[in-house]
């Protein structure tokens, strides 16, 4: 079956990390832009960072709510997508997906939660 | 940043009808633009890409159309299954942006 899986979320102090990881099955994640999309409770939706491909050197971008403090990074030996989160708030606290929002046929996971909390 | 503003952000309409979501973005974008429908609990499906191309295994009654800074989402006759809330995504210039979604109702 082709599908993400997302895993790593739970419940996390202000100020703390948390790693989330996201693995690919039934396809290959190596030619693939991969996303981060998150959904706070009762929210809407948000784009938080993209990894690109080898051919395309890597290269990261962020948006600015999470720039320095989220690293987006991927191992394609192990199919496999990441995020470390540092400096955790409260805000952060959302249904984090991973997902390849442009490629021609999109795959998202099914999310999992952050919940950042005292 | 790129905003873009979806309207309206709720929608109550029947079996049937005839509905059209609107997104503006802040700048001109081109036809980079999506669609996607999210129901409860669950991921965001991508209706429309391109502005207005249907993605595979999507039913013809939904459409989009527009560029620059105007588009449209058409659902041409309302289904129960229609209920969910709807959000277009701009994937032009990073930070990739959403609208504030559309909650569609079905009386």
């Amino acid at each position: 079956e082709v599908q993400l899986v997302e895993s790593g979320g739970g419940l996390v102090q202000p100020g703390g990390s948390l790693r989330l990881s996201c693995v690919a099955s039934g396809f290959s994640l190596s030619d693939h832009y991969m996303d981060w999309v998150r959904q706070a409770p009762g929210k809407g939706l948000e784009w938080v960072c993209r990894i690109r491909n080898k051919a395309s050197g890597y290269i990261t971008d962020y948006a600015a709510s999470v720039k320095d403090r989220f690293t987006i990074s991927r191992d394609d030996s192990a199919n496999s997508l990441y995020l470390q989160m540092n400096s955790l708030r409260t805000e952060d606290t959302a249904v984090y997906y991973c997902a390849d929002i442009t490629a021609q046929v999109t795959r998202w996971g099914q999310g999992t939660l952050v919940t950042v909390s005292p | 940043d790129i905003q873009m503003t979806q309207s309206p952000s709720s929608l109550s309409a029947s079996v049937g009808d005839r509905i059209t979501i609107t997104c503006r973005a802040s700048q001109g974008i081109g036809i980079s633009l999506y669609w996607y429908q999210q129901k409860a609990g669950k991921a965001p499906k991508r209706l429309i890409y391109n502005a207005f191309s249907l993605q595979s295994g999507v039913p013809s009654r939904f459409s989009g159309s527009g560029s620059g800074t105007e588009f449209t989402l058409t659902i041409s006759s309302l289904q129960p299954e229609d209920s969910a809330t709807y959000y277009c995504l701009q994937h032009n210039s990073f930070p990739y942006t959403f609208g504030q979604g559309t909650k569609l109702e079905i009386k």
